[in-house]
């Protein structure tokens, strides 16, 4: 069964940095693209970048281009995000997501992550 | 990139009844050279990840009720509940992937 397990709820100081894990079970790094996406409280969802751990460049939103890194360790399936320079408008919860790989580009969004709580405050 | 915008931000259904969501695109996510178009939709229930229904607009997920339906094709999709039951009060989402993924901002549903 494809799993992705993140990392726990973290608190951080504005202007700081934060990172984010997320690990694979089953097949999924093998076969799909992991992104990550985030949903601000109450709010809807935004696609951040992902990566294709196979081949290890991954793709950015324009919006988080010069603060996020996606990065992916092949050797324990794990996905990283970090995430730079955090205000208080950074405040969401973090999923990532396994990606389906269609014939023209990526596609889907399944499984999720179960989530990670990053809070933003002084 | 691709405005996803639903309609209604929420609606109140009877148990039983059906429920219609709206998502339009801001340009056509149908390819031509596969005429397939690039859209999905997801269920999200309180304190839960969103969850996948379907996606090809029309294709439902292994283990999805078939209550639950995708149409449309262009810039215009519906997720239509054929008979709404309590289980299905949750938050809907459609997303494109034509281009950079973006999502819409979320269809309400509860029960009347």
């Amino acid at each position: 069964q494809v799993q992705l397990v993140q990392s726990g709820a973290q608190v951080k100081k504005p202007g700081s940095s934060v990172m984010v894990s997320c690990k694979a079970s089953g097949d999924i790094f093998n076969t799909y693209a992991i992104s990550w996406v985030r949903q601000a409280p109450g709010q809807g969802l935004e696609w951040m970048g992902g990566i294709i751990p196979t081949f290890g460049s991954a793709n950015y939103a324009q919006k988080f281009r010069d603060r996020v890194t996606i990065t992916a360790d092949e050797s324990t399936s794990t996905a990283y995000m970090e995430l730079s320079s955090l205000r208080s408008e950074d405040t969401a919860m973090y999923y990532c997501a396994a990606e389906h790989i269609t014939e023209t580009t990526v596609g889907w969004f399944d499984p999720w992550g179960q989530g990670t709580l990053v809070t933003v405050s002084s | 990139d691709i405005v996803m915008t639903q309609s209604p931000d929420s609606l109140a259904v009877s148990l039983g009844e059906r429920a219609t969501i709206n998502c339009k695109s801001s340009q056509s996510v149908l390819y031509s050279s596969n005429n397939k178009n690039y859209l999905a939709w997801y269920q999200q229930k309180p304190g839960q990840p969103p969850k996948l229904l379907i996606y090809w607009a029309s294709t439902r997920e292994s283990g999805v009720p078939d209550r639950f339906s995708g149409s449309g094709s262009g810039a215009d999709f519906t997720l239509t509940i054929s008979s709404l039951q309590a289980e299905d009060v949750a938050v809907y989402f459609c997303q494109q992937y034509y281009y950079t993924p973006t999502f819409g901002q979320g269809t309400k549903v509860e029960v009347k």
